[in-house]
């Protein structure tokens, strides 16, 4: 069964650190995978994208995030916290559902706190 | 740009009652759908379309009716609200093509059951 695993469910920080946040996967083939952010009261916005090539990929508000294929991972990173940072972060991959159409699945979210 | 508008924001319903979410887009997206969001559950796909007068069922669809009958438009029902149904329900749209599907959502409208 395709899944997406987020095994924090919060990920605390001092302001100026560096943040990981952990995301697996199990998807059949090669997966597109993705970073989501959500601050309060918002919806979900897109951070990044892993379609091919380099695994390594940049994104917004200097996020980048790195792909493992032989770990089956795709962890959220960011050298120098924020407290701007704190906020939902969701992991997603791109499946195909029963009907042929391709579709996302979300990990349940983990809550990144990033302290002064 | 407003991208993606939902209305309401927030409703209260008794159970048994019957709403209607509204999804709006303006970015001519084929694609548009419907996701719960409950704690630790993360987002659930309740259904979708693939462009105007197509709908889909998704992982939860089960006391809720769509329909999408303007491209830009996507609106989700409760016939009978339960109190199963207290979440906060996201749209989002898409414009399918090569590569990835990035997905652009709504603020979100809260919907509690009593």
């Amino acid at each position: 069964a395709q899944s997406v695993a987020q095994p924090e469910d919060q990920v605390n920080v001092a302001e100026g650190n560096p943040l990981t946040v952990k995301c697996t996967y199990s998807v059949s083939g090669n997966p597109y995978l993705f970073w989501y952010v959500q601050y309060p009261n918002r919806g979900l916005q897109f951070l990044l994208k892993y379609i091919t090539g380099d695994n390594l990929v940049k994104g917004s508000y200097g996020f980048e995030a790195e792909f493992n294929k032989s770990q089956t991972s795709f962890h959220l990173k960011k050298p120098s916290a924020l407290v701007s940072d704190s906020a939902l972060y969701f992991c997603a991959v791109e499946g195909w559902f029963s009907g042929g159409y391709n579709k996302l699945i979300f990990g349940a979210g983990t809550r990144l706190a990033v302290h002064p | 740009n407003a991208g993606v508008t939902q209305t309401p924001k927030f409703r209260v319903l008794k159970t048994g009652q019957s709403m209607t979410l509204l999804c709006a887009q303006d970015m001519n997206h084929e694609y548009m759908y419907w996701y719960r969001q409950d704690p630790g559950m993360g987002l659930r796909l309740i259904h979708y379309s693939v462009g105007e007068g197509t709908t889909a069922k998704g992982e939860v669809p089960d006391g809720y009716n769509v329909s999408r009958l303007k491209k830009q438009n996507f609106l989700l029902g409760l016939e009978s609200a339960a109190p199963s149904q207290t979440s906060v329900y996201f749209c989002a749209s898409s414009r399918p093509g090569a590569g990835a599907n990035v997905l652009t959502f709504g603020a979100g409208s809260r919907l509690t059951v009593l």
